[in-house]
């Protein structure tokens, strides 16, 4: 299952919200995720099941979808959410777990 | 909170075989709630799903790495680890080692754990 994330780069004031998507080239379940990765660090879990927020998340980060469509909303952008996010599908099993190419966000 | 750290060469020879050792801290790797696995970014930033281990040694590999590839499991040291053969310069990296909690049963699902990474150039 192929990921195709947009756009590539997004550029966001801070206080304003951003939407990022993730196409997948095939229907999914709710097996989908998102991680956030800033530099020189390992990316973080931010939500599972397409829509839940991992421990320690905060509530402006938000996930939906279905289908081939994931979205991952950002409200009130702060400073810190500058970074490249992912999404991952784990709807195929048995392998592969992939990965889409990513959206860098940065403070316009 | 379960920790991980990768150790391993950071130069890996042409042709030769790429080992990566991770350790887990602060929890079992035998508690039998979860899969641990390797991902790799490659300069370009892309991610890449290397595989899944269970602490029986159960393995999971990516097609595109399987007939390279080798994770294994050791419970006394709580430790799982990495082999890639034959490796090239396609496969230079920076490699974690991540935790997968299972979240939908007895299959990979997301990655809630990662190591720190480690990066590994192949070159002569």
């Amino acid at each position: 299952i192929i990921l195709t994330q947009s756009p590539a780069t997004l550029s966001v004031s801070l206080g304003e919200s951003a939407t990022l998507s993730c196409r997948a080239s095939q229907s999914l379940d709710s097996g989908f995720a998102w991680y956030q990765q800033k530099p020189g660090q390992a990316p973080r879990l931010l939500i599972y099941g397409t829509s839940t927020r991992a421990t320690g998340i905060p509530a402006r980060f938000s996930g939906s979808g279905s289908g081939t469509e994931f979205t991952l909303s950002i409200s009130s952008l702060q400073s810190e959410d500058s970074a490249i996010y992912f999404c991952q599908q784990y709807n195929n099993w048995p392998p592969p777990l992939t990965f889409g190419g990513g959206t860098k966000v940065q403070i316009k | 909170q379960v920790q991980l750290e990768e150790s391993g060469p950071g130069l890996v020879k042409p042709s030769q075989t790429l080992s990566l050792t991770c350790t887990v801290s602060r929890g079992s790797i035998d508690n039998g709630a979860s899969y641990w696995g390797w991902i790799r970014q490659h300069p370009d930033k892309g991610l890449e799903w290397i595989g899944h281990v269970y602490h029986t040694g159960l393995t999971y590999y990516n097609p595109s790495l399987e007939s390279r590839v080798s994770l294994s499991v050791d419970k006394s040291k709580n430790q799982f680890s990495l082999r890639l053969s034959s490796v090239t310069a396609a496969d230079t990296a920076v490699y974690y080692c991540v935790r997968d909690p299972a979240l939908v049963g007895a299959r990979g699902s997301a990655f809630d754990i990662w190591g720190q990474g480690t990066k590994v150039t192949v070159s002569s």
